[in-house]
């Protein structure tokens, strides 16, 4: 099983600022087979980006994510009020399919 | 656009058993697999499976095996999953997730159906 770890676990910003969050696999990820999902309180995971680096279809392009092998990045360049929430990112090449523990995103 | 409406909330004693539908709309039922995912309170999303609706082929995660059975409805493009002999860590919110139909990207989420399990 791949083991996802993210950090950090909490990220405290204020709207505008940009935010980097980290995820970290056991073994390595194929690129094509990674994705981020943000939540909000009450709501279903929301697709943000697959394959690494390609945005889901309505996502702003303030959200962009990077990285390949063991090492992935989700980044928000200008925080908005709306995405304060928790990020996992989840792998989907191999089963079972594992996801992060999250990052928390707060306003500070 | 594409629709997974679950069931509703419900509560369970330890050692019974829940069913939870999903009814779809919006594509081709027969075309895409569908997976179900579940989240107990403040906890990671926990994948359970997947289901071909195509062809009934199913596969379940080592931690569910045995206890959970996917089905699908066809003529009403509708999933189930089924949970037996319930235990106090079933309790989660449980999401059908329909994938991308290339790989098993979850790309289309339900609204998720609430099962606690107490006494």
């Amino acid at each position: 099983e791949i083991v996802l770890t993210q950090s950090p676990g909490t990220l405290s910003l204020s709207p505008g600022e940009r935010a980097t969050l980290s995820c970290r696999a056991s073994q390595s990820v194929s690129s094509t087979y990674l994705a981020w999902y943000q939540q909000k309180p009450g709501q279903a995971p929301r697709l943000l980006i697959y394959g690494a680096s390609t945005r889901a279809t309505g996502i702003p392009d303030r959200f962009s994510g990077s990285g390949s092998g063991t090492d992935f990045t989700l980044t928000v360049s200008r925080l908005e009020p709306e995405d304060f929430a928790v990020y996992y990112c989840h792998q989907y090449g191999n089963s079972p399919l594992t996801f992060g523990q999250g990052t928390k995103v707060e306003i500070k | 656009q594409v629709q997974l409406v679950q069931s509703g909330a419900e509560v369970k004693n330890p050692g019974a058993s829940v069913k939870v539908s999903c009814k779809t709309s919006g594509y081709t039922f027969t075309t895409y697999a569908m997976h179900w995912v579940r989240q107990a309170p403040g906890q990671r999303p926990e994948w359970m499976g997947w289901i071909n609706p195509g062809n009934h082929n199913t596969e379940y995660s080592q931690k569910v095996q045995g206890r959970v059975t996917f089905t699908t409805d066809t003529s009403a493009t509708t999933a189930y999953l089924e949970l037996s002999s319930l235990r106090s860590e079933d309790t989660a919110v449980y999401y059908c997730v329909r994938d991308s139909g290339r790989d098993w990207l979850l790309e289309s989420w339900g609204r998720g159906t609430p099962v606690t399990v107490s006494s």
